[in-house]
């Protein structure tokens, strides 16, 4: 079945790099999602990848993808206070527009 | 672009009543998604139209859950009657094809 897991917590340094694991249970899934979400607001999508892939980069944002172990990361560099938010991995499947999310990890920035 | 629009952006009602939650979808986009948040479970996909058809409610928890998309541009997700359990914030996201874009959210509290 779909199942998406996140770790619920990490705190790093301001300035620091934060990595952002995922793992995904089914290998169908063909494509995979960061969202972000603030206090008080809906989702922001960061970025996504296919499963053809096995990194995508983005300014700050590293996607990295293996596609054998099924994990997914996300890297953010030089992490921000502004970064402190829940962050969300989501898998969908070439069938369907339905996305599966994680329960999010909470990133904390510490100054 | 206004983004995805939902109205109201808190409800508080009493057990019992009719509540009634809208989203006007980003135009061009021929998805639409609405999703229910809370803390013990997390982001759950309630039902989704493509088309303005329905094409997956099995998230739609019971028979007092309804949702119709009448239009490209409107819908509405309707819970009669809501029960205390029914609280959480209810989001709604529009896509063109595989990227979701969330609104700001409904917080809905049944009393």
């Amino acid at each position: 079945g779909e199942d998406v897991e996140q770790s619920l917590f990490l705190s790093v340094r301001e300035g620091d790099s934060s990595v952002i694991n995922c793992t995904y249970t089914d290998s169908s899934s063909t494509y995979l999602y960061w969202y972000k979400q603030e206090p008080g607001a809906g989702l922001q999508l960061l970025t996504y990848i296919f499963s053809n892939m096995d990194m995508k980069q983005d300014q700050r944002l590293t996607v990295l993808l293996n596609k054998k172990d099924k994990h997914l990361s996300l890297r953010i560099a030089d992490t921000q206070t502004g970064d402190s938010a829940i962050y969300f991995c989501a898998e969908s499947m070439d069938s369907s527009y339905k996305l599966i999310f994680g329960s999010g990890t909470r990133l904390l920035v510490r100054p | 672009d206004a983004g995805v629009i939902q109205s109201p952006r808190h409800e508080v009602t009493e057990m019992g009543q009719e509540v009634t939650l809208r989203c006007k979808p980003i135009s061009g986009h021929n998805s639409l998604f609405w999703y229910r948040q809370t803390m013990m479970r997390g982001l759950e996909l309630l039902i989704y139209f493509n088309n303005n058809v329905p094409i997956d409610d099995s998230g739609m928890p019971e028979d007092r859950f309804s949702a119709k998309m009448p239009n490209a541009s409107f819908s509405t997700l309707k819970i009669q009657p809501s029960e205390p359990r029914d609280s959480a914030v209810y989001f709604c996201a529009s896509s063109p094809s595989r990227e979701q874009f969330f609104g700001p959210g409904t917080r809905l509290t049944v009393l």
